[in-house]
Formats: structure tokens, C-alpha cells, sequence
């Protein structure tokens, strides 16, 4: 197993403009999970998912964010209308279980989001 | 989400022991206390995790406070690659970072 893969990794795009990035988790983990990540800051939790369902999205995140994992296995990430604000880097992370139980999480490379 | 605080920067020479400390007072009882670390363009790390005694691998040493309200990550004799930034987190079901410690270290 390769680890977590995000693609692609780096992306820019238009203001206005909807993207969509790609997580694939390390095979046989049941959770996966989305971060931000602004210059300076750690990394800021937006989503998560037990399987194909979406457990908890964070209160800060925006209407034009929506993330999906149909088949409980690699995840999409989807910014609609993007503005100059999200630019950032989005991290996907995958544990075998959720972090309250004695395991661990392993994240991707992220993907770098500039929007002009 | 609980919350942690750290130093926003430590420095250390090469081969010293480097004691890095995090609050984490609104912890929950049965929550585990993580540290990842992260490396300048990479996403973070896994460096060690534990919940109420001191734990020990090849990374890294944990020491919980015994009203697990705070914790310190012990890194026995620092190298070069160990300069990044480390978090750690206390929370329910999911990771919450906050921005971490700088740690610099000198040759």
C-alpha cells in the first residue's frame, strides 16, 4: 500500500470556477478524513466519514463545499464558485478507525488550491 | 471540540533532549491524546498517541499528567529532521489542531 493519495496536487484555478479534488485512502480504512490547511495554521477539520457516510461537517464550512465517499472508499472533495479565500491546501487523511480508539491517522501529500 | 494550547516556537541545539508541552484542559475523560508533526510541505505525520500512561516507540516519548490535562512530548535526542511543526490533540472522533509548536533545531 502506497499510503494516502490525493490528486492532483496542485490546482489553479478561476475565481467563480467549481474544482474537485480526489482522495483514496489507504485500502481497508473505514474513516477518512478533510482538512484546511491556510499558511501559518494548522491544519483546520472540514469533514469526516465512517465508510460511505458523512458523520460530522464543520460548522465553518460554507454551502459551496460538499464532500461525498458513494462507495466507502476514495472520497471527493467538491468547491463550488471558488473565491480568493480558498485558496489553501486540503489534506485528506484515513485511520482504520475512528481516533477515540487506539489507532492512527495517516494523511496525504494534500492538494495545493490557488484561485486567481 | 477541545482545546489545545502549545508554545508557539521552541529551538534546540543537535543531541539534546527537546520537552514539548501541550494543554489540553477540556479533554474528555476517554479521549486519546494525539501528536502528529509536520515537515514544510508535507501533510502531517503520526508521532505518537496514549491516553493515561506514559507511552514509548521509536519516535518519541509521551508523558501524561496524571489529570491528563496536560501532556509533553519528550524527543530524546533531537536530529535535524526532526525540526517541524507538532500538534497535538484531544478530541472526540477526530483530530483538532490547533497551530502548533515551531521546533527549531541547531547543528
Amino acid at each position: 500500500d502506497t499510503g494516502v493519495s490525493q490528486d492532483p496536487r496542485h490546482k489553479i484555478t478561476k475565481r467563480g470556477q467549481n474544482v474537485t479534488f480526489r482522495c483514496d485512502p489507504i485500502s481497508e480504512h473505514n474513516r477518512l478524513y478533510w482538512y484546511r490547511q491556510t499558511l501559518g495554521q494548522g491544519p483546520e477539520f472540514l469533514t469526516y466519514f465512517q465508510n460511505e457516510a458523512q458523520l460530522e461537517k464543520s460548522r465553518l464550512l460554507s454551502d459551496r463545499f460538499s464532500a461525498e465517499r458513494p462507495k466507502g472508499s476514495f472520497s471527493t472533495l467538491e468547491i463550488q464558485r471558488t473565491e480568493q479565500g480558498d485558496s489553501a491546501m486540503y489534506l485528506c487523511a484515513s485511520s482504520l478507525d475512528g481516533v477515540y480508539v487506539d489507532t492512527e491517522a495517516f494523511f496525504g501529500q494534500g492538494t495545493r488550491l490557488t484561485v486567481v | 471540540d477541545a482545546k489545545t494550547t502549545q508554545p508557539n516556537s521552541m529551538e534546540s541545539n543537535e543531541e539534546e533532549p527537546v520537552h514539548l508541552p501541550c494543554n489540553h484542559s477540556t479533554i474528555s475523560g476517554t479521549d486519546y491524546i494525539h501528536w502528529y508533526r509536520q515537515l514544510p510541505s508535507q501533510g502531517p505525520e503520526y508521532v505518537i498517541h496514549g491516553l493515561t500512561s506514559n507511552v514509548n516507540n521509536r519516535m518519541a516519548s509521551l508523558a501524561i499528567a496524571e489529570d491528563r490535562k496536560s501532556s509533553t512530548l519528550i524527543l530524546h535526542r533531537a536530529t535535524l529532521r526532526d525540526a517541524a511543526v507538532y500538534y497535538c490533540s484531544g478530541d472526540t472522533d477526530k483530530l483538532i489542531f490547533g497551530t502548533g509548536t515551531r521546533l527549531q533545531v541547531f547543528p
